[in-house]
C-alpha cells in the first residue's frame, strides 16, 4: 500500500518568513495530493491540492510543488502570519478513493 | 468547498454507555464517507469506510461491534461507540468525498471523553 512520509514534524518560523513542508510517497500510481490545515480542536481543512499532471500550483501565499520522478511534493507558505500556526497534513491518493496521510507538521509562526 | 457538519462537537459520558456521532454532507450527496480517530499530536487513523446503503468496511484492528457505522442516506453517516470505556476517549472525525469524488472534506470533529 501507499506510504507517506512528512518532514519536519515541527517547524518554527518568524512572522514574515517562508515555511516549507516536504512529503514523499511510495506508490508511483498516486495521482492526487491534497494538503490540509488542522487547528486545535477542529477537523482538517483542505487548503490546496495538486494532481499528478501538474508540477506546481499556487493560491495566494501558499503553493504546492510536485516531482513525480522523485515521488515527493512540498507545501510552501510565504509571508507567514501568526494565524498560519497549525498542524499541516499532506496526503496521497492512489487507486480507489483512499487517502494516505503523512504524520503531520506542527507549524509555529512567532510574531 | 463542500460543507460537512459533525455533531456533537464534544461529549462526556459514563463508562458503559453508548454515544452516537452524526456526520452530514450539507450541500452535496456523499456516496462515501470515512471515519477517523485521532490521538493528541498524532495523525489521522482511518477506522472505516462507509458507503451509502451497504455495510461499512473496517480497518484492521477496529472492532465493528464496538464502532457501529450506519450510512442510511446520501447525506448522513453515523458512528455509534457502544459500551464506551475510558480507552475509547479520543477525537473522532468524519469526512466525505465531494461532488467530483476526489476532494475529501472533513467535519469539525467530536471530542469524546469517557469517565
Amino acid at each position: 500500500g501507499e506510504n507517506v512520509e512528512q518532514h519536519p514534524s515541527t517547524l518554527s518560523v518568524q512572522e514574515g518568513d517562508s515555511a516549507v513542508i516536504k512529503c514523499t510517497y511510495s506508490d508511483s500510481a498516486s495521482n492526487y495530493f491534497p494538503w490540509y490545515k488542522q487547528e486545535l480542536g477542529k477537523g482538517p481543512q483542505l487548503i490546496i491540492d495538486i494532481r499528478s499532471n501538474v508540477g506546481e500550483k499556487k493560491d495566494q501565499r501558499i503553493a504546492v510543488t510536485l516531482n513525480k520522478t522523485a515521488k515527493h511534493f512540498s507545501l510552501h507558505i510565504t509571508e507567514t502570519q501568526p494565524e498560519d500556526s497549525a498542524v499541516y497534513f499532506c496526503a496521497a491518493k492512489a487507486a480507489g478513493n483512499m487517502l494516505t496521510f503523512g504524520g503531520g507538521t506542527r507549524l509555529m509562526v512567532k510574531p | 468547498g463542500a460543507v460537512v457538519s459533525q455533531h456533537p462537537s464534544w461529549v462526556i459520558c459514563k463508562s458503559g454507555t453508548s454515544v452516537k456521532i452524526e456526520c452530514r454532507s450539507l450541500d452535496f450527496q456523499a456516496t462515501t464517507m470515512f471515519w477517523y480517530r485521532q490521538f493528541p499530536k498524532q495523525s489521522l487513523m482511518l477506522m472505516a469506510t462507509s458507503n451509502e446503503g451497504s455495510k461499512a468496511t473496517y480497518e484492521q484492528g477496529v472492532e465493528k461491534d464496538k464502532f457501529l457505522i450506519n450510512h442510511a442516506s446520501l447525506t448522513l453517516s453515523t458512528l455509534t461507540v457502544t459500551s464506551a470505556h475510558p480507552e475509547d476517549s479520543s477525537f473522532y472525525i468524519c469526512s466525505a468525498l465531494g461532488r467530483i469524488g476526489e476532494k475529501l472534506f472533513f467535519g469539525s470533529g467530536t471530542q469524546l471523553s469517557v469517565l
